[in-house]
């Protein structure tokens, strides 16, 4: 199975910052790895797939990049929307299927 | 537009069982894999399995943590998944959420989610 660690679990920013989540695979994964974000009581939503491709309608400051193992998600001007927590998740071993543990994005 | 809506959950005893569906809406339902994802209180998520599309066999995989109690199906003439849960332990507490999964085979993200279900084992 391949394990799926994400760091930080949490953080605090403010609006307007810069914000890196980093999402390490147990092995390579060659890019098929998609980023979630999930609100309070709510279903999580795709934000990014195959690494780095921008769902629709997903705002142009989220963006992904990375290759091997190593994989990142970054929002360039955090929001106060963005909020939430932040899921990766592997599909290019299954099964099983696997996610990050989250990273909880808090207001500063 | 696609919809996923979750039903069935509730409170049930350990060692009951539980059916939940998936009612989709919106898209060509037999194209799709379609994928059970869980959500303990407080807690991250957890994949549980999936059914493939009839166009790969139309075969499921699940987490070590269900297999041998969990059963998923499909009826494509309805557009609904199905997840049967039985033996039910406490640990399978959680919200359940249904998945459209983008991609081929198993090798899928979701990219549609449903609202979720909670299913509370509890005596």
């Amino acid at each position: 199975d391949i394990q799926m660690t994400q760091s930080p679990s949490s953080l605090s920013a403010s609006v307007g910052d810069r914000v890196t989540i980093t999402c390490r695979a147990s092995q390579g994964i060659s890019n098929s790895l998609a980023w979630y974000q999930q609100k309070p009581g709510k279903a999580p939503k795709l934000l990014l797939y195959a690494a780095s491709r921008l769902e629709s309608g997903v705002p142009s400051r989220f963006s992904g990049s990375g290759s091997g193992t190593d994989y990142t998600l970054t929002i360039s001007s955090l929001q106060p929307e963005d909020f939430a927590t932040y899921y990766c998740q592997q599909y290019y071993s299954t099964p099983p299927l696997t996610f990050g543990g989250g990273t909880k994005v808090e207001i500063k | 537009e696609v919809q996923l809506v979750e039903s069935g959950g509730g409170l049930v005893q350990p060692g009951r069982s539980l059916r939940l569906s998936c009612t989709a809406s919106g898209f060509t339902f037999g194209d799709y894999a379609m994928s059970w994802v869980r959500q303990a209180p407080g807690k991250g998520l957890e994949w549980v399995g999936f059914i493939r599309s009839k166009a790969y066999g139309g075969t499921t995989e699940y987490a070590a943590s269900v297999k041998g109690r969990f059963t998923i199906s499909r009826d494509d003439s309805k557009s609904i998944a199905y997840l049967q849960m039985n033996s039910l332990k406490t640990e399978d507490t959680a919200v359940y959420y249904c998945t459209r999964g983008r991609g081929y085979s198993g090798y899928v993200y979701g990219d549609y989610w449903g609202q979720g279900t909670l299913v509370t084992v509890s005596s």
